[in-house]
């Protein structure tokens, strides 16, 4: 699976869009994009994946770039409940592998108010 | 409540005692995992469940780590001799058919050990 390269940390105020940025430049034609959050003492959450075109859902929006060497997860309107530490993780998708998640040390997240 | 759950949630034991830890993965989840997180650490893989079969184990699982998942639904992970270097969170997850399908994996609260 490919690497990625995000960011230690970053801030946002509440109720403005938080622009989180992830390099993949390693990328394989039939590798996906995840995004998957942690919440202070909880489990992971999914949020989204995508292979190249832009994909959104209740939750968040994602970008990615025309090579996919990069993508950018957006959450429109913050809250302080967004406070997290995300993770972007590249991995090929379905049923025909392990589906192990490789995760890096992510972009920790700070909304404040 | 349909989620992963695990027991227990806390566990503090003495160096060189045996723990165990159950996870209960979503019911028509075919697939199940097991992650170990230190503290400032993203969650890294341990072992992959296939219905009952394990198909697939870290390095990091050394000799002292058994898993099981007996009839492919709850799944057991024991640590033998405990050392004070597995003290960690362990993450439980599950995915397949069904909610989220193979794409999202669903995880559990975890199971924190402290090891005196």
């Amino acid at each position: 699976d490919a690497k990625t390269t995000q960011p230690t940390s970053m801030d946002c105020a509440e109720g403005r869009a938080a622009n989180l940025p992830c390099n993949h430049s390693t990328i394989s034609g039939n590798e996906y994009v995840y995004w998957y959050r942690q919440i202070h003492s909880q489990g992971p959450q999914y949020i989204i994946h995508g292979l190249k075109n832009n994909e959104t859902n209740e939750m968040a929006s994602l970008i990615i770039t025309e090579d996919r060497k990069s993508s950018t997860l957006i959450l429109p309107h913050a809250t302080l409940r967004d406070t997290a530490v995300y993770y972007c993780i590249v991995r090929v998708s379905g049923s025909s592998n392990t589906g192990k998640l490789i995760f890096g040390q992510g972009t920790t997240l700070q909304v404040k108010p | 409540d349909t989620g992963v759950s695990q027991d227990p949630r806390h566990k503090i034991t003495k160096r060189g005692q045996n723990v165990t830890f159950r996870c209960d993965p979503i019911s028509e989840h075919n697939r199940l995992y097991w992650y170990r997180q230190t503290l400032g650490q993203g969650p890294e893989f341990l072992t992959y469940f296939q219905n009952e079969a394990q198909l697939e184990k870290s390095r990091l699982l050394s000799d002292r780590f058994s898993a099981e998942r007996p009839k492919g639904s709850f799944s057991t992970l024991e640590i033998q001799r405990t050392e004070q270097g597995d003290s960690a969170m362990y993450l439980c997850a599950s995915s397949g058919r069904g909610l989220g399908s193979y794409n999202e994996q669903f995880f559990g609260p975890g199971t924190r050990l402290t090891v005196l």
